[in-house]
C-alpha cells in the first residue's frame, strides 16, 4: 500500500504562535506532495504544490511568507503556519505521490485551532 | 464561478436506493476525473476513476462526458455504509494538480 502520515493529528495554539505540521510518506518515496485546506462545509482547496529539494509553488492567494513548506527529503515534507490566527483554524491535509501525474495518497489530516 | 460544481445535497436515501450524483467542471483542460468519498473528519479517499467509456465498480457507476463538461456517479442498492460526502475531483495542470468540489452529502437511512 501506500501510507501517509500526518503529526499531530489537531492542535490547539494561542493567536501569534507558530503551529509546525509534519506529512510523511511511510512507504515509498513522495516525490511530489502537495498541502491542503479545508473549512467547516467547505470542499479542499490545494495550498501549494511541493517536489523534493525545490522550493514549493503556491496557489494563488495563499501568503508563503505565512504557510512555510519545507519538503527536504523524499519521505517528509512540513508546512509551518507562522503567527497564527483564529482565522486559520482549519483541516490541514497533506498528500504525496511518487511524482507528477501519479496518484496522490492522502495523510490523515490535522486539525488546528487557532484561540 | 467554481471550477468543480457539485450539489451539496443533503441526499437522504433508504437502505436499497439508488442515487445519482451530478457534477459539471468549467476548465476543458482538466485531463482526468475522480469520485472521492470523505467520512465526517477524515482524510478524502479514492472512490474510482471516471473514463468517457464509463466505469463501473460493483454497485458504483461513473460517467464523463466531455461535451457538456458533465461528471455522474450512480450508487445502486446504496448501504448504510454509504453514508459520506462524495466530492468531485478535476487535474489539471503539469503535476496534476487536484480540484475539488464542495462534495454532495448522503445519508442512507435504516
Amino acid at each position: 500500500g501506500a501510507v501517509v502520515s500526518q503529526h499531530p493529528s489537531w492542535v490547539i495554539c494561542k493567536s501569534g504562535t507558530s503551529v509546525k505540521i509534519e506529512c510523511r510518506s511511510l512507504d515509498f518515496q513522495a516525490t511530489t506532495m502537495f498541502w491542503y485546506r479545508q473549512f467547516p462545509k467547505q470542499s479542499l482547496m490545494l495550498m501549494a504544490t511541493s517536489n523534493e529539494g525545490s522550493k514549493a509553488t503556491y496557489e494563488q492567494g495563499v501568503e508563503k511568507d505565512k504557510f512555510l513548506i519545507n519538503h527536504a527529503s523524499l519521505t517528509l515534507s512540513t508546512l509551518t503556519v507562522t503567527s497564527a490566527h483564529p482565522e486559520d483554524s482549519s483541516f490541514y491535509i497533506c498528500s504525496a505521490s511518487r511524482g507528477p501525474g501519479n496518484e496522490q495518497f492522502f495523510g490523515p489530516g490535522t486539525r488546528l485551532t487557532v484561540l | 464561478r467554481k471550477e468543480v460544481e457539485q450539489d451539496p445535497g443533503p441526499f437522504n436515501v433508504p437502505e436499497g436506493a439508488t442515487v445519482a450524483f451530478n457534477c459539471t467542471y468549467s476548465n476543458s483542460a482538466s485531463q482526468s476525473f475522480f469520485w472521492y468519498r470523505q467520512d465526517c473528519r477524515k482524510e478524502p479517499k479514492l472512490l474510482m476513476s471516471v473514463y468517457s467509456s464509463g466505469n463501473e465498480d460493483g454497485r458504483f457507476t461513473a460517467q464523463l462526458n466531455r461535451a457538456s463538461q458533465y461528471i455522474s456517479l450512480l450508487i445502486r442498492d446504496s448501504k448504510l455504509s454509504d453514508s459520506a460526502t462524495y466530492l468531485c475531483v478535476g487535474t489539471s495542470g503539469s503535476a496534476r494538480q487536484l480540484t475539488f468540489g464542495s462534495g454532495t452529502q448522503l445519508t442512507v437511512l435504516p
